[in-house]
Formats: C-alpha cells, sequence, structure tokens
C-alpha cells in the first residue's frame, strides 16, 4: 500500500522558479526521505528529515515536516532544467519494520 | 566505491517462463530490499534481508516471487511462471545497517516485460 501521497502528480516550471512538492502519510513515522529519479530508473537519495525535526536544508533543498498534519513539503529554490526527475517521499513507520513505504512521485520539468 | 550493479538492465520474456534477476549490493552493507515499479507508479516495497536474520517477505505478491540472499552479498529474486502483470522496473537497494534512518542506495534496475 502507499504510505506517502505527493502533490502534485505533475508540475512545470521554468528555469530559475523555485518548486515545491508536498507529501502527506497517515501513521505515525520515524522519519520521512525524500528520493529523486531520472527517466524511471535507479533512485537517488536527497534528504532525510527526522519525526522531531521541523525544517532541513541541504543546498538548494529545503525540506519542512509538519507531524500535527502529517505532511512534509520539500522546496527546490533556483531551479534548473537538471531538476528534472520524479521525486518521491518515503516513510519510515514508527513500530513497524525498516522498509520504506513510498508515494506516487511528483514528476517535475524544468523548462530552459 | 562501486555502487549497487543489478543484472540484466533488461529482460524480455515470454508469459509462463521463469526469470532471476541479480543484484550486487555496496560491499559492507548488511540490509538489501527488493522493490517493484510499475509504470507511473511508486515504488512497492517486496522483500528486506538484514545479516542472518529471516528476510521479511511480506511484499511479496505471490508465491511465485522468491528470493535469496548469500551472507551479505548477491541477492537474487525469481519469479517462476511470469504473468504480464509482473511487467516492472525491480529495484534493489542496500543500506550500511538497515535501520529505519538508514540511507538506501539504489541500483538501476532491471526492466522486466512479459509478453
Amino acid at each position: 500500500s502507499q504510505q506517502g501521497e505527493e502533490d502534485p502528480q505533475a508540475l512545470s516550471i521554468q528555469e530559475g522558479e523555485n518548486a515545491t512538492m508536498n507529501c502527506s502519510y497517515k501513521t505515525s513515522i520515524n522519519n520521512l526521505q525524500w528520493y529523486r529519479q531520472n527517466s524511471g530508473r535507479g533512485l537517488v537519495h536527497l534528504i532525510l528529515i527526522r519525526s522531531n525535526e521541523r525544517e532541513k536544508h541541504s543546498g538548494r533543498l529545503r525540506v519542512t515536516l509538519d507531524t500535527s498534519k502529517k505532511s512534509s513539503s520539500l522546496l527546490i529554490t533556483a531551479s534548473r532544467a537538471a531538476d528534472t526527475a520524479s521525486y518521491f517521499c518515503a516513510t519510515a513507520t514508527q513500530g513497524g519494520s525498516e522498509k520504506l513505504v513510498f508515494g506516487k512521485g511528483t514528476k517535475l520539468t524544468v523548462n530552459p | 566505491g562501486a555502487g549497487v550493479s543489478q543484472s540484466p538492465s533488461n529482460k524480455v520474456t515470454e508469459k509462463g517462463k521463469d526469470v532471476e534477476l541479480r543484484c550486487d549490493p555496496i560491499s559492507g552493507h548488511t540490509a538489501l530490499y527488493w522493490y517493484r515499479q510499475r509504470l507511473g507508479q511508486g515504488l512497492e516495497f517486496l522483500i528486506y534481508f538484514q545479516g542472518n536474520s529471516a528476510p521479511d517477505k511480506s511484499g511479496l505478491p505471490s508465491d511465485r516471487f522468491s528470493a535469496e540472499r548469500t551472507g551479505e552479498s548477491v541477492s537474487t529474486l525469481t519469479i517462476q511462471r511470469t504473468q504480464q502483470e509482473d511487467s516492472a522496473v525491480y529495484l534493489c537497494a542496500s543500506a550500511r545497517s538497515g535501520g529505519s534512518h538508514d540511507t538506501q542506495y539504489f541500483g538501476p534496475g532491471t526492466r522486466l516485460t512479459v509478453l
């Protein structure tokens, strides 16, 4: 079953603009992770935010986590054409096994 | 060092045939995961290996699916009597220890097409 649900499903922006993607989940979590996937193949880990953290930065990435609303957002600032990819959130459930539960992803297109 | 590798990168098979997919994790990683990704969808967890512990097979969709791992190295995912709905990209990931805060490193996947 899919725990995380990303929103929007697809996003198209111009280079230089910011891109915001949201993720909602249903159960209590240990952490939430964001991954990127190019061309439907291997995923690359971007950032992990723990359940006791509210915001985290990594380069042009900013992730927020609101456990009261069971939601997270990924902001990519000053987007580049190379940021074009699908972005997935994945949750590690409290009290569950170590497997991650992935959402269906947001397909981001950055137009040059 | 080398990342996670998977073979073959593409596999086309006929309905009813068996297929075997291979994953070579990053050396020293004790945790190994298999996922399936259907076209335009997210990843579905299939199975998780952690060291010598019994694997978590809770995501395997049917008894046609099985996986093995030799120690902390290579893993093979076998699909018997393939069906068209098995067509997907099969992704393998490894992690240093497999804890929930551990980063998973993904291979490039095997694209399986069942005709």
